[in-house]
């Protein structure tokens, strides 16, 4: 059973890049039948779908945030990444990385335990 | 962006009852529409997916229907673990959205 794990730093500053990874194991990042997304959750607001990796190479983004936003993939450590730069106080949230599949890239099936990132000077 | 906008915001109830939270997308989405059960400090737990479709281990006494843009998650017999926030979330088209929440409360 596929397993997601995030970690990064929990406090990112004003206009810096918050970098967050999620660690998969009891499965691969490249296996062809996964899509492997971020999501966050502001304090009291609703979810929120930032975009995923696919294949190592193909990726799709949540326009709101695509001007100042990657993902990628580390096939070496079995980990993708999320990196936003330019952050503000609105990206304070719970950050998700979670599991979609072939055809249903949207359907999240299996959900990391989300990790707070705070910004703040 | 599809809006969701889920109906109620809240609701309360006792253990042992029926409860139906509707969930309205503002285009049309076939029936890519997934429902969560999130508890604090937890991530979402998937419960539906594909308007319909229960995830595995998910108990029988939740149940989706769809019709059109209207989708609705029925609870049969709510249990005392039940008790929690429920999102709605369209994966019909990009970018994927959710729902605001509708939390179910212990009347």
């Amino acid at each position: 059973q596929v397993q997601l794990q995030e970690s990064g730093p929990r406090l990112v500053k004003p206009s810096e890049t918050l970098a967050l990874t999620c660690t998969v194991s009891g499965g691969s990042v490249t296996n062809t039948r996964h899509y492997w997304n971020w999501i966050r959750q502001p304090p009291g607001k609703r979810l929120e779908w930032i975009g995923y990796v696919y294949n190592s190479v193909t990726t799709y983004f949540n326009p709101s945030l695509e001007s100042r936003l990657t993902i990628s993939m580390d096939t070496s450590k079995n980990q993708f990444s999320l990196r936003l730069w330019s952050v503000n106080a609105a990206d304070t949230a719970i950050y998700y990385c979670a599991k979609g599949n072939y055809g249903t890239p949207g359907n999240f099936d299996i959900w990391g335990q989300g990790t707070l990132v705070t910004v703040s000077s | 962006a599809v809006r969701m906008t889920q109906s109620p915001s809240s609701i309360s109830a006792s253990t042992g009852d029926r409860v139906t939270i509707t969930c309205r997308a503002s285009e049309g989405i076939s029936k890519y529409l997934a429902w969560y059960q999130q508890k604090p400090g937890k991530a979402p737990k998937p419960l539906i997916y594909g308007a319909t479709s229960l995830h595995s281990g998910v108990p029988s006494r939740f149940s989706g229907s769809a019709s059109g843009t209207y989708f609705t998650l029925t609870i049969d017999f709510l249990q005392p673990e039940d008790f929690s926030i429920y999102y709605c979330q369209q994966y019909g088209s990009y970018p994927y959205t959710f729902g605001q929440g509708t939390t179910l409360q212990i009347k």
